[in-house]
């Protein structure tokens, strides 16, 4: 059975502290592998898709990287503005879909 | 514009009575969604439409249904609704559902209280 773990839950730092979020999966032939930021009472906003082992993605002060079973968010220096939910999607192949797995989040929270 | 409009944001309804929920995008995106998540809980798959026909029903219970009047447009119609229904429903689009990097483009949701 497919199956997205998110690690920590949540996750409290102090400005400038960095840290990684981590994603572990199961799933039948990855297609492809998603994070989001989800802030509270808002939509999943896209951050970053992996595809392959080894692939790295950055952006400001984010970078996720992907092995064959876990993705890793890393967060350097971070601010409070990047509190918020980060969610884990896998999208499995073999199939006509677009189903998304999501992972249930790791509670991101930065203070100053 | 690469939004997604979800109307209203807040929607309290009673068990009896029948609503809908509203979902435009002007992003030529041929394939939408509706996703339903509840508080600290990741979303959950219940609808998708490809070219203005629904491909996937996640076994949704009838009281919600979808319908998509062309290809900006979704809407979730409701009835008889139970407090359990509560939540955030979010709606989202993608270019084409069977394309590879098909990121999805989420709205603000709704949030939804059967009371």
């Amino acid at each position: 059975e497919d199956q997205v773990t998110q690690s920590p839950e949540a996750l409290r730092l102090q400005e400038g502290e960095s840290s990684s979020l981590n994603c572990s999966y199961t799933v039948s032939g990855l297609r492809g592998l998603f994070w989001y930021r989800q802030d509270p009472g808002k939509g999943p906003e896209f951050l970053f898709t992996l595809y392959s082992a080894g692939e790295e993605k950055e952006k400001e002060r984010l970078k996720a990287t992907l092995t064959k079973k876990e993705s890793f968010l890393h967060i350097t220096a971070p601010k409070p503005e990047d509190s918020a939910t980060y969610l884990c999607a896998v999208q499995r192949g073999g199939g006509a879909t677009n189903k998304l797995i999501f992972g249930t989040g790791t509670l991101l929270a930065v203070q100053p | 514009d690469t939004e997604v409009t979800q109307t209203p944001k807040h929607l309290v309804m009673g068990m009896t009575n029948k609503k809908s929920l509203k979902c435009e995008q002007h992003m030529g995106h041929r394939a939408m969604y509706w996703y339903k998540q509840k508080a600290k809980k990741p979303p959950e798959l219940m609808f998708v439409y490809s070219y203005e026909k629904l491909s996937i029903n996640e076994s949704v219970p009838s009281r919600f249904s979808p319908e998509c009047p062309n290809s900006s447009l979704l809407n979730l119609h409701l009835h008889a609704l139970q407090p359990e229904d509560s939540a955030l429903y979010l709606c989202a689009s993608s270019q084409d559902r069977s394309a590879t990097n098909e990121k999805l483009f989420f709205g603000s949701g709704t949030q939804l209280s059967v009371l």
